[in-house]
């Protein structure tokens, strides 16, 4: 099983609510990944998890706030965002070493919008 | 911070026609990924490229890593309607002692369209 899932595939919440993106992987990848893509442009990396702890974390805002329940899971916590954040949301996973980098598998991604 | 450029930004094909699409950094780079993500689509991995001045291909894809490491290019042969999507290059740093996980910095991408 090569896939990642990731839900819900839309999502539009308003600036006050609070909303959860869920990834999924069972690959046995210890390294998970949380990017955001606005249209016509790369992914952004926001987060990386690495054997359930978050190693990286790229000046994200607060109002975005990961969590790594266990090896299969990450979620991405969502309070008071703004407009701007609308966006496509991607969980990526990949397997965790020391020193080579591995190829890393993406879910089909969450499309966000925020009115 | 370590930037990723790629040119073109986008090319229109006739099928049947070559395309390459060229990724350059102002750094040396450790390696390069390539990703393709299909519109409405995600990225799907397509190669990684380790050693100066290799080459790999696969069908009528053909990949280099350049000598110095700081540029990469991928050359479509006849290109297909199946082809059509947004090229990514990402060079991928080993993580710092302090953290973990591979940090992707993805190149500004070349979309592709390919017309009958």
């Amino acid at each position: 099983d090569t896939e990642v899932t990731q839900t819900p595939k839309h999502l539009v919440m308003g600036m006050t609510n609070k909303k959860s993106l869920k990834c999924e992987q069972h690959m046995g990848h210890r390294a998970m990944y949380w990017y955001k893509q606005k249209a016509k442009k790369p992914p952004e990396l926001m987060f990386v998890y690495s054997y359930e702890k978050l190693s990286i974390n790229e000046s994200v805002p607060s109002r975005f706030s990961p969590e790594c329940p266990n090896s299969s899971l990450l979620n991405l916590h969502l309070h008071a965002l703004q407009p701007e954040d609308s966006a496509l949301y991607l969980c990526a996973s990949s397997q965790e070493d020391l020193h080579p980098t591995y190829e890393q598998y993406f879910g089909p991604g969450t499309r966000l919008t925020v009115t | 911070g370590q930037q990723v450029m790629q040119i073109p930004q986008y090319q229109h094909v006739q099928e049947g026609e070559d395309f390459t699409t060229y990724c350059n950094s102002s750094t040396t780079l450790s390696n390069i990924q390539w990703y393709k993500q299909r519109p409405g689509g995600h990225p799907v991995f397509l190669i990684q490229l380790v050693k100066s001045g290799e080459v790999k291909k696969q069908k009528r894809l053909t990949f280099q890593f350049g000598e110095a490491k700081k540029n990469s290019s991928l050359h479509i042969t006849a290109t297909q309607t199946t082809d059509v999507g947004t090229y990514f290059c990402a060079s991928c740093r080993e993580f710092d002692i302090t953290g973990g996980g591979n940090k992707l910095t993805f190149g500004t991408g070349t979309q592709l369209k390919v017309e009958l």
